[in-house]
């Protein structure tokens, strides 16, 4: 089974600041990488698939890179409504896991 | 548009069943792979199963193997877990999640439904 290890676990940071969220992988997951966004109470939104390719309707301060085993999302402008969780999930030989979580807190 | 709706979540003895149900709407169900996902409480996002477009294809979690079953029902646009010999680690917000159509990607989710609880408690 592949593991995923996402870090930092928490990231405090302000409005406006760049969040640098990162998913290493334990072997190689070519490009077959995703990122959600969780909310309380609500169900995960789609970000980012195949490692880099922004999902419909997600603005363009959102962008994923990397493949193999590392992998970043970074959001270039943080704005109110993006303070919340953040998974990275992969899928090798059909099955899939996700990474524990970064959740990015308000400073 | 896109509609996913759970329903049969509860609250359940351990070694007891329940199915949940997934109903779909606003895309042509039959064309695409569906999934199941868990999120324990103060836990993060589990992968439960998968079943491909036609359902002759389905994978699981280790965790579930073996006591869970997903199926789906193309003719009424339905989506099912059949969870048997149930733990109280299988505790749980269940959601059902559409995959993205094959010819644009390998991984991802684009749809999710609400989801629906299952507690498994004496």
């Amino acid at each position: 089974e592949i593991v995923l290890t996402q870090s930092p676990a928490t990231l405090a940071l302000s409005p406006g600041e760049r969040a640098t969220l990162s998913c290493r992988a334990s072997q190689s997951v070519g490009s077959d990488l995703a990122w959600y966004q969780h909310k309380p109470g609500l169900a995960p939104r789609l970000l980012i698939y195949d490692a880099s390719n922004r999902a419909t309707g997600i603005p363009a301060r959102f962008s994923g890179s990397g493949s193999g085993t590392d992998f970043t999302l970074t959001i270039s402008s943080l704005e109110p409504g993006d303070f919340a969780v953040y998974y990275c999930q992969q899928r090798f030989n059909w099955l899939f896991t996700f990474g524990p979580g970064t959740k990015v807190d308000i400073k | 548009q896109v509609q996913l709706v759970e329903s049969g979540g509860g609250v359940v003895q351990p070694g007891r069943s329940l199915r949940l149900s997934c109903a779909a709407s606003g895309f042509p169900f039959s064309s695409y792979g569906m999934h199941w996902v868990r999120q324990a409480p103060g836990k993060g996002l589990e992968w439960v199963a998968i079943i491909w477009f036609d359902g002759s294809n389905k994978y699981y979690a280790d965790s579930v193997k073996g006591r869970f079953t997903i199926s789906r029902d193309n003719s009424k646009n339905t989506l099912y877990l059949q969870m048997n010999s149930l733990r109280a680690e299988d505790t749980a917000v269940y959601y059902c999640a559409k995959d993205l159509p094959n010819i644009v990607a390998t991984i991802g989710f684009d749809h999710w439904g609400q989801g629906t609880q299952v507690t498994v408690s004496s």
